[in-house]
């Protein structure tokens, strides 16, 4: 089982709606979780970490964090096609290493 | 100007070659991490280094090195390359005083090609 594991996708919605991206995690010892962008040929810039249970919002973007369930997932309200990128999820595991999904690809269509 | 900043950006070379990717930082961060990226594989951890006498391997070392020469400035190097090291290479670093919050910011990425 991989430790950080993401629907590859591509995950294509209307613009306007809102895009729901997840992400499971294996080791229960996890403390933070990173959500980052990336569009092809860039560096992964950070969205929003959460290291609590529950949500966090950030403008348009909501992190929701599940411990017991080991499930992290993204909001993205108001899709627009700006945010068509692959999204990364990241596990800080305790060692303060990042583990690394393999990212959703999200494509927001006019 | 940027505050992770890596050279070459891009770099063709030949298998049997030795080449250095070079990673310098003005965000004053103590930890600097190289990664590589392939299609479907997404970002797999080479090297980091909390300090600079402190730097650990990844889980894709073997045929690495690293150098930290100063708290800015860490180099990755490919002693012989092989065109399987073909990739995407991002370098990171972070702030060690941050906690539960500390995040890696990435260097633009050197786009390596191994013919």
């Amino acid at each position: 089982q991989k430790e950080v594991e993401q629907n590859s996708g591509p995950l294509s919605v209307p613009e306007g709606a809102i895009a729901s991206l997840n992400c499971t995690y294996s080791d229960r010892g996890s403390q933070s979780f990173f959500w980052y962008r990336q569009y092809s040929g860039k560096s992964p810039e950070l969205i929003m970490f959460i290291y609590s249970n529950g949500d966090k919002e950030d403008g348009r973007f909501t992190a929701q964090l599940n411990k017991a369930s080991q499930y992290v997932s993204l909001l993205i309200r108001d899709s627009q096609p700006s945010d068509s990128a692959t999204y990364l999820c990241a596990v800080n595991t305790g060692f303060q290493k990042l583990v690394f999904g393999t990212g959703t690809r999200l494509l927001v269509s006019p | 100007d940027a505050d992770v900043t890596q050279t070459p950006r891009n770099r063709i070379t030949k298998t049997g070659k030795r080449i250095m990717l070079e990673c310098s930082q003005t965000k004053g961060h103590d930890r600097m991490y190289w990664y590589r990226q392939d299609p479907g594989l997404g970002l797999r951890l080479i090297y980091y280094s909390f300090d600079v006498k402190d730097i650990n391997k990844g889980e894709i070392s073997d045929g690495y090195s690293v150098s930290r020469q100063a708290q800015a400035k860490f180099s990755l190097s490919l002693e012989s390359a092989i065109p399987n090291q073909t990739a995407l290479y991002f370098c990171a670093t972070s702030d060690r005083g941050r906690g539960l919050q500390e995040t890696q910011y990435f260097g633009p990425g050197t786009r390596l090609l191994v013919l």
